[in-house]
């Protein structure tokens, strides 16, 4: 699946650098979506956007800021992260609504030193 | 929030074996979907089925939301089917994230 895009695929970072990843999906959805997947826990969501409105915030750590400019592109800037913080991070989209089919970027894997 | 359970948590199999893969949920859906993992991480669209049957060459898939659990089919298995199956659910409306289970991980064995 090409429709959702992630880069950069591969980061690693110190605890005291600021960085940013990229997600765009070209599927003409009006959602999209951040999930963590660390070694120790399952999936988890972390932000929800609908209409380029967040809608939900998992109890995520401020360290962890995400920006939805537009429809097509959303971003998660990160700053001072910590050595657990490393972990393949997810895009997903969808239409806006109850209960539509999800789609997922192949992933960001993250490592912080 | 809403549980998602998967099992069985390992399953080995010889290629061309037939498996069944389970997810409970604890309450109504508006979305299920089953995804397969391959070893870059990539989620891949399996099934999208909060109700009913639907098939697709090998694969097939079944949820029965009166009894909130759905199955995943895999016939005569291959290598290439090899990876985690993660069931996924959403109960909630609007646009809301989904709740995944801890995932089935299936070795096929040539």
């Amino acid at each position: 699946e090409t429709g959702v895009t992630q880069t950069p695929r591969h980061l690693v970072m110190g605890m005291t650098n600021k960085k940013s990843l990229k997600c765009e999906q070209h599927l003409g959805h009006n959602a999209m979506y951040w999930y963590k997947q660390s070694a120790k826990k399952p999936l988890e969501l972390m932000f929800v956007y609908s209409l380029e409105e967040r809608v939900e915030n998992n109890s995520v750590p401020s360290r962890f800021s995400p920006e939805c400019p537009n429809s097509s592109h959303l971003f998660l800037h990160l700053h001072t992260l910590q050595p657990e913080d490393s972990a393949l991070y997810l895009c997903a989209s969808s239409p806006a609504g109850a209960g539509y089919e999800q789609y997922f970027g192949p992933g960001t894997r993250l490592t912080v030193t | 929030g809403i549980q998602v359970e998967q099992s069985p948590p390992d399953l080995i199999l010889q290629e061309g074996a037939n498996s069944t893969l389970r997810c409970n949920f604890s309450d109504s859906v508006n979305n299920l979907q089953w995804f397969h993992q391959n070893p870059w991480g990539q989620l891949i669209n399996l099934f999208y089925i909060p109700s009913g049957t639907k098939q697709n060459g090998r694969l097939s898939a079944t949820t029965v939301a009166t009894e909130r659990y759905s199955l995943l089919y895999i016939s005569s298995s291959q290598t290439t089917d090899s990876g985690v199956y993660f069931c996924a659910v959403d109960s909630g409306g609007g646009a809301d994230g989904l709740t995944f289970g801890k995932g089935t991980h299936l070795i096929i064995q040539p």
